[in-house]
């Protein structure tokens, strides 16, 4: 089945405590992205990536980190997370951004 | 910098009954525009793509329309159920030639059996 998986689902941490969120997807899409979705300012594009070692800033990049060494998988890493990083995050990929964007099924992250 | 607006945020239809939701862009020069769906606690599902050589793009009983001129796409959803209840949101490229996507806030929908 095609699909686009991320992980954890949910996540609780505290301030400062490195964490990484892992997307993997099994379509061989190129295009890889992140957002993050917090009420009242809809879906914001964090990072994305056209290919391997081909990544760049979205909307709302700051405090994150993002690294795309195998075409299936972009982890987005957050190095010292801060509460205002407290949101829902979702991976998607696609063939190209000019195709459909199939999207993982979120990670909600809560930081202390 | 492409602005997306969608309204209205919320939308209360009786079963059975046509719909359209709105969708407006600040930049028209685009390449394509999406829908989505979005289940409470779920991710988005692409519902229609329309390419910008498009006018119209249709998939059962869904048709999204865009007018590139005037900076607005429709969905339209032909006897609505209560299954359809769900938030629709829209996005756009941020310009032509830059591959980010900006999305409008959504349309929540709801079907009243």
């Amino acid at each position: 089945e095609a699909q686009v998986t991320q992980n954890p689902r949910y996540l609780i941490t505290v301030t400062g405590k490195k964490l990484t969120v892992t997307c993997s997807q099994n379509m061989n899409h190129e295009y890889m992205s992140w957002y993050r979705q917090d009420p009242g300012l809809g879906l914001r594009q964090i990072y994305y990536s056209m290919n391997v070692e081909v990544t760049d800033k979205g909307d709302v990049p700051e405090g994150y980190k993002v690294s795309r060494k195998e075409k299936r998988n972009f982890p987005l890493i957050l190095e010292s997370p801060s509460p205002n990083q407290t949101s829902l995050y979702f991976c998607a990929s696609s063939s190209g951004n000019r195709e459909t964007q199939y999207f993982g099924p979120g990670t909600r992250l809560l930081v202390l | 910098k492409q602005e997306v607006t969608q309204i209205p945020a919320a939308l209360s239809v009786p079963e059975g009954e046509n719909l359209v939701l709105n969708c407006s862009f600040t930049d028209s020069a685009i390449y394509n525009l999406q829908w989505f769906r979005q289940d409470p606690g779920k991710g988005l599902t692409s519902l229609l793509l329309i390419q910008s050589s498009q006018r119209e793009q249709t998939s059962g009983r869904l048709n999204a329309s865009l007018d590139k001129s005037s900076g607005r796409s429709t969905l339209y959803i032909a006897a609505s159920q209560p299954g359809d209840s769900a938030t629709y949101l829209c996005a756009a490229p941020a310009n032509f030639g830059n591959e980010k996507l900006t999305f409008g806030t959504g349309t929540r929908l709801t079907i009243i059996p």
